[in-house]
């Protein structure tokens, strides 16, 4: 079994739609990262989140929010998609700071028509 | 917003070669320089992780160094092989917890 798992795989929806992607972990780490990766650009911090209680923005956190339900649960959720949503959104985790690699999950592809 | 580069954008070497690539990063406030390797059709994973300057790491064939002090790190292939092919990806966090990717380097070793 995969140490951090994204759930689904892949997603097509439509404009407009509430969608939630899913990570979870067995590694036992703290911190936990959404990224995204557009064609053409690097992966992209979304939020990260150092335990339950600390949830903090990213460097493209409009339009999504986030929720640490657990240390080995964090979502992310599209209130409402919009086409240039589209994309394909890593979960990564990581024991500590940044000194520390990050170990990621096989990735949501999300397409938003 | 850290500006992380990499160059070149792409790379075909024959099977057999060595070859470099480069990682520019801002050298104020440096905190830690990852490199990763990111195969089609899977997730990226973890090569380096160097903090202090001249830092040099090495796994098999691949070798990475850092120069703190100019911002700009190296990752090393000696003798590429087609298994080799993948995109190198480096990343610097900000202050330790941000983290900032560059686009990538796309390696394709011609058999």
């Amino acid at each position: 079994d995969a140490d951090v798992t994204q759930t689904p795989r892949n997603r097509i929806t439509k404009t407009g739609k509430r969608i939630m992607l899913e990570c979870s972990q067995t590694k036992g780490h703290d911190r936990m990262y959404w990224y995204r990766q557009d064609p053409g650009l690097g992966l992209r911090l979304i939020y990260y989140s150092f335990d339950v209680k600390d949830i903090n923005k990213g460097e493209i956190s409009d339009g999504y929010s986030v929720s640490r339900q657990a240390q080995a649960k964090f979502s992310l959720s599209l209130e409402s998609a919009i086409p240039n949503q589209t994309a394909l959104y890593f979960c990564a985790t990581s024991p500590g700071q940044g000194d520390q690699p990050q170990h990621f999950g096989d990735g949501t592809r999300l397409s938003i028509l | 917003i850290l500006n992380v580069e990499q160059s070149p954008q792409s790379l075909h070497v024959q099977e057999g070669d060595s070859t470099n690539f480069t990682c520019s990063f801002p050298s104020s406030n440096f905190y830690a320089l990852h490199w990763y390797r990111w195969e089609t059709a899977k997730s990226p994973e973890a090569l380096f992780v160097m903090t202090l300057n001249g830092d040099e790491k090495k796994k098999g064939r691949i070798s990475a160094t850092l120069n703190t002090k100019e911002g700009y790190s190296y990752l090393y292939i000696k003798g590429s092989q087609p298994e080799d092919s993948a995109t190198y990806l480096c990343a610097s966090p900000y202050t330790g917890n941000q983290f900032y990717f560059g686009t990538g380097t796309s390696l394709t070793v011609i058999p």
